[in-house]
């Protein structure tokens, strides 16, 4: 079964700080690997999103690695602010992904920024 | 404002009812989904629709029921069958194809009372 698996499952940091989220995946064929950004009580939002031939990908503070060799994709976020506290959410997209559908969601990683 | 909308945001539900939440897109997106989501689970899927008149079961479909009469529309029943159907549910829409994004809604919490 397609697995998509995510660490730390919770992080907290300092305003002004920065981190990195990790994403480890199982899912083969693999098309493309996005991370969202879901408020509490919100849909997730769309961060980054990269096909299988790009290393990285930028979106203002956020950026987005992977590794499709070794099947693992990381979401470092610089200087960090209040308003990122929030969960990460890593899905990777499987064109064969039968009654799990085409998108393989991570449980994702609630990131908490203190003052 | 294109985008894709749940209603209620919040609702309840006694004990043995069907419940039904709505999912409306005005963005031309062929293909619609809906997740339920618990507390540190991630989302499943629990049933999807590629085109209208036709959707599959999603690994968690029993207790639950959809129709895809329009395009724009994907709702989503919640009958007496489910039994444990206190969660967060997500509805998403995309264009067909598995290389593309989804969208989604803001969600509706449903409880039961």
């Amino acid at each position: 079964k397609n697995q998509v698996e995510q660490s730390p499952q919770s992080l907290i940091i300092l305003e002004g700080k920065n981190c990195t989220l990790q994403c480890n995946y199982t899912v083969s064929p693999f098309s493309n690997l996005r991370w969202y950004k879901q408020d509490t009580g919100r849909g997730p939002v769309s961060l980054t999103i990269m096909t299988f031939s790009e290393n990285t990908k930028s979106n203002g503070r956020y950026t987005a690695t992977l590794d499709a060799d070794t099947k693992q994709s990381s979401l470092h976020i610089t200087a960090s602010q209040l308003s990122d506290s929030a969960s990460y959410i890593c899905v990777v997209s499987a064109p064969y992904g039968g009654s799990q559908g085409n998108l393989i969601f991570g449980k994702g990683t609630k990131l908490s920024v203190k003052p | 404002d294109g985008g894709i909308t749940q209603s209620p945001k919040y609702l309840f539900r006694k004990e043995g009812q069907n419940v039904t939440l709505s999912c409306e897109q005005n963005l031309n997106h062929d293909a619609m989904y809906w997740y339920r989501q618990d507390p540190g689970q991630g989302l499943r899927l629990i049933y999807y629709s590629q085109i209208v008149n036709d959707f599959q079961k999603g690994d968690i479909a029993e207790g639950y029921s959809v129709s895809r009469e329009k395009k724009e529309s994907f709702p989503l029943t919640v009958t007496s069958a489910q039994k444990n159907p206190t969660a967060f549910y997500l509805c998403a829409s995309s264009i067909t194809g598995s290389n593309t994004e989804a969208f989604f809604g803001q969600g509706t919490r449903l409880t039961v009372v």
